[in-house]
């Protein structure tokens, strides 16, 4: 089974609007962490924000959040006011604590496009 | 504070020939860790050195390996280069300390085209 499941390989978004990016994991590891990651064309993954298993609150960065449903192991991105830039792929990863520190399980990917 | 450093950023090797990649992590990060990136298998996995040694392996052959140095400094290397071997190679850092924290960050990449 996918441990990561990113199911949307493409998303458009106007400008100056919401957006959310759907994530969902699988682990039976009761520590874990999840994490989203930008890549633009470059290739470089940008850090964009991270939720631990056992935090009590949503992770918010910025104009990005991540809506954590932990009991039906999803992950979803939000970011707010979409700008230009940030058109580019979007991954979800999880690192389980029994698998290792720096082990990330990355999902496929999903490609954003904003438009103006 | 200065980030990740991968050097080459970009490289074109031959079937059969060899190549080394370094990864520079952040100041302070004893942790390094590598992944390869292809439009196949999407981002995988390769090793993980904390301290000059390797704590985790990925599922790849022994063509692939890596070492770390005192100043934590990373190289991986990959010999007997195949057609499969053309990806985008990603280095990330961490203090590697066994909180879970989202202290990991990446590098911007050594894309090797192997002809």
């Amino acid at each position: 089974a996918q441990k990561i499941t990113q199911t949307q390989p493409g998303m458009f978004v106007q400008e100056k609007e919401a957006v959310t990016l759907d994530c969902t994991y699988d682990t039976s590891d009761p520590s874990y962490g999840l994490f989203w990651y930008k890549q633009p064309s470059s290739g470089e993954m940008i850090f964009l924000i991270y939720q631990g298993s056992y935090d009590q609150q949503n992770a918010t960065e910025g104009r990005y959040s991540l809506n954590f449903q932990k009991a039906r192991k999803s992950a979803n991105l939000v970011i707010s006011a979409s700008q230009l830039g940030d058109s580019a792929m979007y991954f979800c990863a999880m690192r389980e604590a029994s698998g290792g520190y720096n082990k990330l399980i990355f999902g496929a990917g999903t490609r954003l496009a904003v438009h103006p | 504070k200065a980030g990740v450093t991968q050097t080459p950023r970009y490289l074109i090797k031959t079937r059969g020939q060899q190549v080394t990649l370094s990864c520079s992590p952040i100041s302070g990060h004893r942790s390094v860790s590598w992944y390869q990136q292809t439009p196949g298998q999407g981002l995988q996995f390769l090793f993980e050195y904390f301290s000059e040694t390797q704590r985790n392996k990925g599922n790849f052959p022994g063509r692939f390996s890596g070492r770390q140095f005192s100043n934590s400094r990373s190289e991986m290397n990959v010999s007997t280069l195949e057609l499969g071997d053309s990806a985008l190679y990603l280095c990330a850092s961490s203090l590697g300390l066994a909180e879970n924290t989202g202290e990991l960050f990446f590098g911007e990449g050594s894309r090797l085209t192997v002809l």
